[in-house]
C-alpha cells in the first residue's frame, strides 16, 4: 500500500537517551518533512528536505538532526532527548512545493 | 510576523451547515489548506485555494480572498463523522507553510 510509514508507533524515552525516529514514504515525493504537533499550537516545522541529499531547518530545529539519503527515507535523531521534546512527531511528503502534503500515521514520544 | 488565526472549538448540529474561518498574515503568499484531522490519526488532505472564490468538493467547500487574507471551510450536511479538527495552512513566498492550531469541530446528533 502507497504511503508513508512511522516507527516505532509510541515511545517512552528517558532523557538524555539518543533516539530516531523513522520516516520511509514509496511514492517517490522529492519533498519531506518533519513537524511535532502539541495541544493548543499548530503544527511546527522542525527540518525538510527538498530532495535526496539536500535538508533544512524549520522553526523548532534545536535537538533534532536528519539525514536524506535516498528519496525513500527520512529519519529524524534526538540526539540527547529532553521533556520538552515530549510531543506527537508526524513525517509527511509531498511531490512538489505547493502540492498537498501526505503525513504518516505519527509517533507518540514521552521524555521522561 | 506571520500568523494563522481559526476559532479553537465549534459545535454543530448533525444534518446542519457550519462554517469555519481563518485569517492569515504571512510574508507572500502560494496559497491556503485545509486538512482534517481525526483525534489519534494524522491531518488529511481537503482543499487547496490559491485564486479568490469559492471551490466546492462535495459536502465541503474553500473560500479564499486574498485581499482580506480570509478563508473559511463550509461543511454541508453534517454527518457525526465530520466531528475532527480542521487544520487552516498558509504557504509563504518560501513555499513553507504556516499553520493554524486548528479548530475542534464537535457535531451533536
Amino acid at each position: 500500500i502507497a504511503g508513508i510509514t512511522q516507527a516505532p508507533t509510541s515511545q517512552i524515552l528517558a532523557a538524555g537517551r539518543r533516539m530516531t525516529l523513522r520516516c520511509t514514504q514509496d511514492m517517490r515525493h522529492n519533498a519531506m518533512y518533519w513537524y511535532r504537533q502539541d495541544l493548543g499550537l499548530g503544527l511546527r516545522l522542525i527540518h525538510y528536505s527538498n530532495t535526496a541529499g539536500t535538508t533544512g531547518k524549520g522553526e523548532v530545529p534545536d535537538g533534532y538532526s536528519v539525514s536524506r539519503a535516498n528519496t525513500d527515507d527520512f529519519p529524524l535523531t534526538l540526539a540527547s532527548a529532553v521533556p520538552s521534546q515530549t510531543s506527537v512527531y508526524f513525517c509527511a511528503s509531498s511531490p512538489g512545493s505547493n502540492s498537498p502534503l501526505h503525513f504518516g500515521n505519527g509517533t507518540r514520544l514521552t521524555v521522561t | 510576523g506571520q500568523n494563522i488565526d481559526q476559532p479553537t472549538e465549534m459545535t454543530a448540529t448533525e444534518g446542519a451547515i457550519v462554517q469555519i474561518n481563518c485569517t492569515y498574515q504571512t510574508s507572500g503568499f502560494n496559497g491556503l489548506f485545509w486538512y482534517q484531522q481525526h483525534a489519534g490519526e494524522a491531518p488529511t488532505f481537503l482543499s487547496y485555494n490559491v485564486l479568490d472564490g469559492l471551490e466546492e468538493k462535495g459536502r465541503f467547500s474553500s473560500f479564499l480572498s486574498r485581499s482580506k487574507g480570509y478563508s473559511y471551510l463550509l461543511l454541508k450536511e453534517l454527518q457525526m463523522k465530520d466531528s475532527a479538527s480542521y487544520l487552516c495552512a498558509a504557504m509563504d513566498s518560501n513555499y513553507q507553510l504556516i499553520w493554524g492550531a486548528g479548530t475542534k469541530l464537535i457535531i451533536k446528533p
